[in-house]
């Protein structure tokens, strides 16, 4: 498995303003991903980080909204843009270690968000 | 387009008891992942347990284990003689065997087991 840290654990944010997440893996990775958990509900995936390359959305995701840096193999950012209350969720990254398909994938902590 | 269904939303024992939580999927791969993960209180996600589509043993790991059956699309799980330490939300989740999906993960909606003292 791998260690993977996300900053800030959690936020309070207000309205119309941007925060940004980290997220730091202790060894080199070559895809990372993004998800958000709505109150309640499952996860959804936003987008795959791979580095060198620019990030992958899914369906309902754009990336004026989550703007995504891959500078290198062990770190990953997701900012939350012009934030509205709708944005209040959890936003987990996790990595593939081997990067194949069907790999398995760990999850960092969350980052748990409020907007008001 | 892949699917998981984890019919079950809540599910309420009593310590010591065992618990089943449900698994079906849908996938027009012939070839796929599936994966448990575990949601305690504190958010993280833990993986439990990861199976290919070809391997349909199932799995004992402790008071944990799997039951996969392909002829019905399940990957059920069971707990066995439950502790409150399992509470928790469990989500069944699906991956492709195809590179350009980008190892994209397709989850149930979870299922959260309250065990009780």
């Amino acid at each position: 498995s791998a260690v993977i840290s996300q900053k800030p654990s959690r936020d309070i944010c207000q309205r119309g303003t941007s925060l940004t997440i980290q997220c730091q893996v202790d060894s080199q990775v070559t895809m990372m991903f993004w998800y958000r958990q709505q109150p309640g509900q499952s996860l959804t995936l936003i987008a795959t980080a791979n580095q060198g390359s620019e990030a992958t959305y899914e369906s309902g995701f754009v990336i004026d909204k989550f703007p995504i840096s891959r500078p290198n193999l062990t770190f990953s950012t997701l900012t939350v843009s012009n934030m509205s209350p709708e944005d209040s969720s959890i936003y987990l990254c996790s990595v593939a270690l081997a990067g194949g398909p069907g790999d398995t994938q760990y999850f960092g902590p969350g980052t748990r968000l409020t907007v008001l | 387009a892949q699917k998981v269904t984890q019919a079950q939303t809540e599910i309420s024992v009593v310590e010591k008891e065992d618990v089943t939580l449900d698994c079906v999927y849908e996938t027009r791969d012939t070839t796929y992942y599936l994966f448990w993960y575990k949601q305690p209180p504190s958010g993280e996600l833990v993986f439990l347990i990861r199976r290919n589509s070809f391997d349909e043993q199932n799995e004992i790991s402790g008071r944990y284990s799997w039951n996969f059956q392909k002829s019905t699309s399940s990957f059920n799980f069971t707990i066995t003689a439950s502790q409150v330490v399992d509470s928790a939300v469990y989500f069944c989740a699906l991956g492709g065997m195809i590179k350009a999906a980008g190892n994209k993960l397709t989850f149930g909606g979870g299922t959260r087991v309250l065990v009780k003292p």
